[in-house]
């Protein structure tokens, strides 16, 4: 079955600092991989995805993510976090066939301390 | 342009009535998802359509929940004989036609409440 996981329900950073929030995925074949973030009233906006090629993506607002298909992960990273940066981010998986579902992960909650 | 809306933003019920919530999703999209997230989760799928028709209702959780999308645009999430189970933010998103990406794009949800 497929399945996503990310271990860390809460994490809280200083701003400035990195940021690392992990994520590993069970899947039968090559997936597509994403990354969304949630503010609090806010729909769900894409971060970044992987489908192919490179296995280190940009995405949006200075994030990137990192593909390892031998850990099963794909750990979303930023370099130096801003206080706006503070929401709940999502990872998924979802088949390479077009239009099917996603299959989300339960989430980190990002705080971010000055 | 236009995202995708949903309507009402919340809506409070009580157990055992019927609810309709409803999606606009964004113009030219053709596929349509529904999802739920309930308190501390992720969304977990629903439904998805492609076009007029349920490509996949496997998500469902029984036969309480239905969904229609009569002209391959709006579609509405119906919930028969609500449940405090039920209360959760019921996500839509939307995508393109195949071959043009499979990026969804979310709406902001509705909120239930079953009192």
């Amino acid at each position: 079955a497929q399945s996503v996981t990310q271990p860390d329900i809460h994490i809280t950073v200083s701003e400035g600092a990195s940021l690392e929030l992990r994520c590993n995925y069970s899947y039968g074949a090559t997936p597509y991989l994403f990354w969304y973030v949630q503010s609090p009233g806010q729909g769900l906006q894409l971060l970044l995805k992987y489908f192919s090629g490179d296995t280190l993506v940009q995405g949006i607002k200075g994030f990137e993510a990192e593909f390892k298909r031998s850990q099963s992960s794909f750990n979303l990273r930023k370099p130096s976090v801003h206080w706006s940066d503070a929401a709940e981010y999502f990872c998924a998986v979802g088949p390479m066939e077009y239009g099917n579902k996603l299959v989300f992960g339960a989430g980190t909650i990002l705080r971010v301390k000055s | 342009g236009a995202g995708v809306s949903q309507t009402p933003s919340n809506k409070v019920t009580e157990k055992g009535k019927y609810v309709e919530l409803r999606c606009d999703p964004i113009s030219g999209h053709t596929a349509l998802y529904w999802y739920r997230q309930s308190l501390g989760q992720g969304p977990e799928f629903l439904i998805y359509f492609q076009g007029t028709g349920a490509a996949d209702d496997s998500g469902l959780p029984n036969d309480r929940f239905f969904a229609v999308r009569p002209e391959g645009s709006v579609s509405t999430l119906k919930i028969q004989r609500t449940e405090r189970g039920d209360s959760a933010v019921y996500l839509c998103a939307s995508s393109r036609a195949p071959g043009t990406g499979y990026e969804q794009y979310f709406g902001p949800g509705t909120r239930l409440t079953v009192t």
